[in-house]
């Protein structure tokens, strides 16, 4: 069990520029999740996946931000155009459900700065 | 809509001292409840778990009990260490409408403990 992946650890953008993060999930984990994190609170949740399916998307994810799973192995979360507001810690997480557990373990996340 | 209220930090303990992080939620449903905690430079970790009325988790010296009637999951621990300094999140995963059991996430509390 290596655990959650994120590529890149931190990324640096000029403000417009487009920008795409890597999660690598828990291998057999059938649920994949993306979190955004601002300085000083909690995440919040941005969309869901079970397995290749998009299933979920938070009010949070405007029309700029796009995330896919082919094949329902690892995810990309793209951010199109990017703005100052975008600046954050955005974080993946896997789970799997055996019986009623849905723990989700966490990757340790892309810090996205926007000047 | 769910939602988790957790006590304002930050929060000094000299070393031994006992701990307590108030927890309160709102939920729709029967939720499980969560605290992760994050230490500085790495991603979020599950620290304990309950998943129904009066179910007590416990990790690491750590414990919390999910309580209906108060709606409260209050993280204590008796003797607190230096390398439990951290930040400390409150969460709650309930299903929602796509059954994707994405986490709420209260604000954090960051916890530092002195020798």
């Amino acid at each position: 069990d290596t655990g959650v992946s994120q590529n890149p650890r931190h990324k640096i953008t000029k403000r417009g520029q487009n920008v795409t993060f890597r999660c690598d999930p828990i291998s057999e984990h059938n649920r994949l999740y993306w979190y955004r994190q601002t300085l000083g609170q909690g995440p919040e949740f941005l969309t869901y996946f079970q397995n290749e399916a998009q299933l979920e998307k938070s009010r949070l994810l405007s029309d700029r931000f796009s995330a896919e799973r082919p094949k329902g192995s690892f995810s990309t979360l793209e951010i199109q155009r990017t703005e100052q507001g975008d600046s954050a810690m955005y974080l993946c997480a896997s789970s799997f459900r055996p019986g009623q557990d849905y723990e989700q373990y966490f990757g340790p996340g892309t810090r996205l700065t926007v000047t | 809509g769910n939602s988790v209220t957790q006590m304002e930090g930050p929060v000094t303990l000299s070393e031994e001292a006992f701990l307590t992080i108030n927890c309160t939620y709102t939920a729709t449903g029967y939720p499980s409840l969560f605290w992760y905690v994050q230490y500085p430079g790495e991603g979020l970790q599950l620290l304990l778990k309950a998943t129904k009325a009066d179910d007590k988790g416990s990790n690491k010296g750590f414990e919390a009990t999910y309580r209906k009637e108060t709606t409260s999951f209050h993280l204590e621990k008796g003797s607190v260490q230096v390398s439990d300094s951290a930040v400390y999140f409150c969460a709650l995963s309930d299903q929602s409408g796509a059954g994707s059991y994405q986490l709420t996430f209260g604000k954090g509390t960051k916890l530092s403990v002195i020798p």
